[in-house]
């Protein structure tokens, strides 16, 4: 099977842009889970998203938006970005059927600077 | 609020030897899954193993074991035969409703 993929790997955006990023999880993954990670605050949680609905939100700015396709794919949204958005924005897919945990698979990650 | 502590910002260990990474948490929850992650330099969060919170039995992966104590919310892992390919980051995460990630330590692995 293939991994958890995450376009683009490399970005870098000026203050106030908008930037998208996608993620397209393990084939019959369900589930897509956003983390932010930064030397300073380490790995934090976005959001999951389940069958095309947001089930949990981390501690996160509105400008973080995200939202799942019918297949699985996830996009993350920051608006208006600010320096300290720079940071490795991982995702990670897991089955995640009926509430029950299964292991998350992360992707390599979209490395994002913020000038 | 659900916390994971790695007291250990770096390890060392010589190659072939054992070595053990400190993970503890805080929690009410009774069920919960824990693990630990590698992250090698390539920034590619890999699974090195899992535990369920109901299970007694400490898993193990090969080189790879935990030693978990529930009662003390600690879950230690343990890293036999260490190999170089064995250096990297190191996470401890605890998963309720959301994955909660540790500051992470740095394994170095001396040949």
């Amino acid at each position: 099977k293939a991994g958890v993929t995450q376009t683009p790997r490399y970005l870098i955006k000026t203050r106030g842009q908008q930037v998208t990023l996608s993620c397209s999880p393990i084939s019959g993954h369900r589930s897509v889970s956003w983390y932010q990670q930064t030397p300073g605050q380490g790995l934090q949680f976005l959001f999951e998203y389940f069958s095309e609905t947001q089930r949990n939100k981390g501690n996160f700015p509105g400008r973080f938006s995200g939202r799942q396709f019918s297949n699985s794919r996830s996009e993350m949204n920051v608006s208006t970005l600010e320096l300290g958005d720079s940071a490795l924005y991982l995702c990670a897919s897991s089955s995640r059927a009926g509430g029950i945990q299964e292991t998350q698979y992360f992707g390599p990650g979209t490395r994002l600077l913020v000038l | 609020a659900q916390t994971v502590t790695q007291s250990q910002p770096e390890m060392s260990v010589q190659e072939a030897e054992t070595v053990t990474l400190s993970c503890t948490y805080d929690t009410s929850e009774s069920d919960y899954y824990l693990f630990w992650y590698k992250q090698p330099p390539s920034r590619q969060m890999i699974l090195v193993i899992r535990q369920e919170a109901y299970k007694q039995q400490n898993a193990t992966e090969n080189r790879f074991s935990v030693n978990f104590q529930k009662a003390a919310k600690s879950f230690s892992l343990k890293i036999s035969d260490s190999q170089l390919g064995d250096a990297a980051m190191y996470f401890c995460a605890y998963f309720n409703n959301d994955m909660r990630f540790g500051a992470g330590t740095r394994l170095t692995v001396k040949p």
